[in-house]
């Protein structure tokens, strides 16, 4: 059973457009979502995370929804531009363990210019 | 500032074959540390993780072992391949535990044949 489920599998927007990506948990006592950009042929990189007691962060462009009562996050990608084109990683953690990451199995963005 | 690096960039390996990975990371003390398998095309599952020199966890069984011989080095390692452990192999670190922000690395290509 995916304990991190993520949506559409993939995606492609048009240049300037706003992309959404969305998550969801299984595990209630799950506090820490991070997301991962991922190219191909290369390591993630962390995009953006937030802990369960907020609802929103923003970092540029960028913006994750976190969403309690619905186990539910989402991230938001404003100005869509052709070098936001890779694969994008929802994780869970709990905060107090030994940092194991639960990883979904990733959305594929497409920007189009 | 912090850096990771991971050697070999990609190896091809005969089946039967022994393996060693490592992982290196320069610029902070005492990092928390985990091994991660990515199939290709598919999401991250960490194998192991390391939070102290010379103390290694085994988070899941796929025939490979890790020591961890210095405060900045991590190893993966396996006596024996099998076709199954061809994938992209990733470092990565953390200040702490759960809730802290994982680093990865450029990761390693294996290809067993």
């Amino acid at each position: 059973q995916q304990q991190v489920r993520q949506s559409p599998q993939s995606l492609t927007v048009w240049e300037g457009g706003t992309t959404v990506l969305t998550c969801s948990y299984e595990d209630s006592t799950f506090n820490y979502f991070p997301w991962y950009q991922q190219f191909p042929g290369e390591g993630p990189a962390l995009l953006i995370s937030i802990l369960s007691v907020s609802d929103k962060k923003e970092d540029g462009r960028f913006t994750t929804f976190f969403n309690k009562r619905e186990k539910k996050l989402s991230l938001h990608i404003i100005d869509s531009q052709p070098g936001d084109s890779a694969t994008y990683f929802c994780a869970a953690s709990k905060t107090g363990n030994t940092g194991k990451l639960i990883f979904g199995l990733g959305t594929t963005l497409q920007v189009q210019p | 500032a912090q850096t990771i690096h991971q050697w070999p960039v990609a190896e091809i390996k005969a089946v039967g074959s022994p393996l060693s990975l490592g992982c290196t990371i320069k610029g902070k003390s005492s990092p928390n540390l985990y091994w991660y398998w990515q199939a290709t095309g598919g999401t991250l599952q960490q194998l192991f993780y390391s939070i102290t020199v010379g103390q290694v966890e085994s988070v899941v069984q796929l025939n490979l072992s890790a020591s961890r011989p210095k405060d900045d080095q991590f190893i993966l390692s396996t006596e024996k391949l099998l076709l199954s452990h061809s994938g992209f192999y990733l470092c990565a670190w953390s200040l702490a535990g759960g809730g802290a922000e994982q680093f990865f690395g450029p990761g390693t290509r294996l290809t067993v044949l």
